[in-house]
């Protein structure tokens, strides 16, 4: 399919394990993002990534681990989830250019810990 | 990154314009001006940017004051597929290098009347 994609769409794990999230896109945009969304904080960027092999933190990285080998690919790991990575997450991806900064937003997944 | 405000909600009746104001009287000679929306249970999707001068597109139109302290997004004529939460972002690129990130603040809720 093309666009991007999010897996899965709901998740729920228990606190302490690891969890990984998964973003694929096919506009093999160089630029690719991890938001998670909660209410009262809006949309926050946790990671980013300019192209493979080249990742960097955002607003709220800890706890997180990304990696990116392909260019469409960008998964998001929990490496111990705790309650309070119970949120929605969003992927998104966009070539960033002068003008335009266009990104493309997945569907989302819904992480709940418990 | 300039501040921008929006009134936190807004009603509107369908097949009626909607103007969606943003102030933003910090905004920087090249900050460009990007509306985002997000419907229900959705990610963000790209509305709309502009710099200077008034934009149109399929989706909506943008006005843009000409001392760009405030803008307005406009929805010629809003249907019930436009209730969502509208984000008004700046963006320059000549700060943050090519982070590309988007800062989202709360948006303007926009409820559609039947």
């Amino acid at each position: 399919d093309a666009g991007i994609t999010q897996s899965p769409r709901y998740k729920i794990t228990e606190t302490g394990r690891q969890v990984t999230l998964m973003c694929h896109q096919t506009w093999s945009h160089s630029y690719m993002f991890w938001y998670r969304q909660d209410l009262g904080h809006g949309l926050r960027l946790i990671y980013y990534s300019a192209a493979a092999d080249i990742t960097d933190k955002g607003e709220v990285p800890d706890g997180y681990v990304v990696s990116r080998s392909k260019t469409e690919n960008f998964p998001l790991t929990l490496e111990s989830a705790t309650r309070s990575q119970t949120s929605v997450y969003f992927c998104a991806s966009g070539e960033i250019q002068w003008s335009s900064y266009e990104q493309y937003f997945g569907p989302g997944t819904r992480l709940t810990v418990t | 990154d300039a501040k921008t405000t929006q009134p936190n909600s807004m009603e509107s009746n369908e097949e009626e314009p909607v103007h969606l104001p943003c102030n933003h009287s910090t905004i920087s000679g090249t900050d460009y001006i990007h509306w985002y929306r997000q419907l229900p249970s959705q990610g963000p999707e790209y509305v709309i940017h502009g710099l200077t001068s008034n934009v149109n597109n399929r989706m909506a139109s943008l006005a843009i004051a000409e001392d760009r302290k405030s803008s307005t997004l406009i929805l010629h004529r809003a249907t019930l597929r436009d209730a969502a939460v509208y984000y008004c972002i700046l963006r320059d690129p000549l700060n943050g290098g090519s982070q590309g990130n988007l800062i989202f603040g709360k948006g303007t809720k926009l409820s559609v009347k039947p």
